[in-house]
């Protein structure tokens, strides 16, 4: 089975400063997906970024990147130019690449403070 | 589009009570997934369908919870009886194809007294 781990239960950051959020992930498949979502306290769950396994590039959404380490299975992710509107649970979620099982498995989240 | 639509987004019962949750899935979107997020368990899959038809059920706690999807635009989750222990916030999402990722509805935030 897999299992998402992220060591850090919070995390706070300035505005305008950067941040990155840890995650690495226990698997034996070679063909999966990763992603992170966001849920600020209106609850609602958003995706982030996404990574397929089988791209060594390093996927980017704006101000929001990933750090993708296959060998390590390290995905963490990167946040510039913070703003207030950043604060919010952060889940990282792994998915099986191949057949047609789409379950997400998801970490226990990080939860981040921008500070003005 | 109006994203995926749950309701009700609270619900407080009494032990013992059916409960009924709504969803509306995007339309298009051939998966349906129910997740109920707790703080002690973080979020766990509970059901999910693909064309209407149930894929794995193996997240459903017990007997008291089933799910369904009479059509492509609805779907129910229902726990009977309710106990305390179900008290968490239940998502559903829908997907095209999966690997794209989920769109989340805003969650029903069940409280079981």
């Amino acid at each position: 089975a897999q299992t998402v781990t992220q060591s850090q239960p919070e995390m706070s950051v300035q505005e305008a400063e950067t941040v990155t959020l840890s995650c690495t992930y226990d698997t034996s498949e070679n063909n999966y997906y990763l992603f992170w979502y966001k849920q600020p306290p209106s609850r609602q769950m958003i995706l982030v970024i996404r990574q397929e396994a089988y791209k060594q590039q390093n996927a980017t959404e704006n101000r929001f990147s990933v750090n993708f380490q296959k060998a390590a299975k390290s995905f963490s992710l990167k946040i510039s130019d913070s703003q207030l509107g950043d604060t919010a649970m952060y889940f990282c979620a792994f998915m099986k690449g191949g057949g047609s099982n789409y379950k997400l498995t998801f970490g226990k989240g990080t939860l981040l403070t921008v500070n003005p | 589009d109006a994203g995926v639509i749950q309701s009700p987004r609270h619900e407080v019962t009494e032990m013992g009570q059916e409960v009924t949750l709504r969803c509306k899935p995007i339309s298009g979107h051939d998966y349906l997934f129910w997740y109920r997020q707790t703080m002690m368990r973080g979020l766990e899959l509970l059901i999910y369908f693909n064309n209407n038809v149930p894929i794995d059920d193996s997240g459903m706690p017990e007997d008291r919870f089933s799910a369904k999807m009479p059509n492509a635009s609805f779907s129910t989750l229902k726990i009977q009886p309710s106990e305390p222990r179900d008290s968490a916030v239940y998502f559903c999402a829908s997907s095209f194809t999966g690997r794209a990722g989920y769109t989340f509805g805003s969650g029903t935030r069940l409280t079981v007294v």
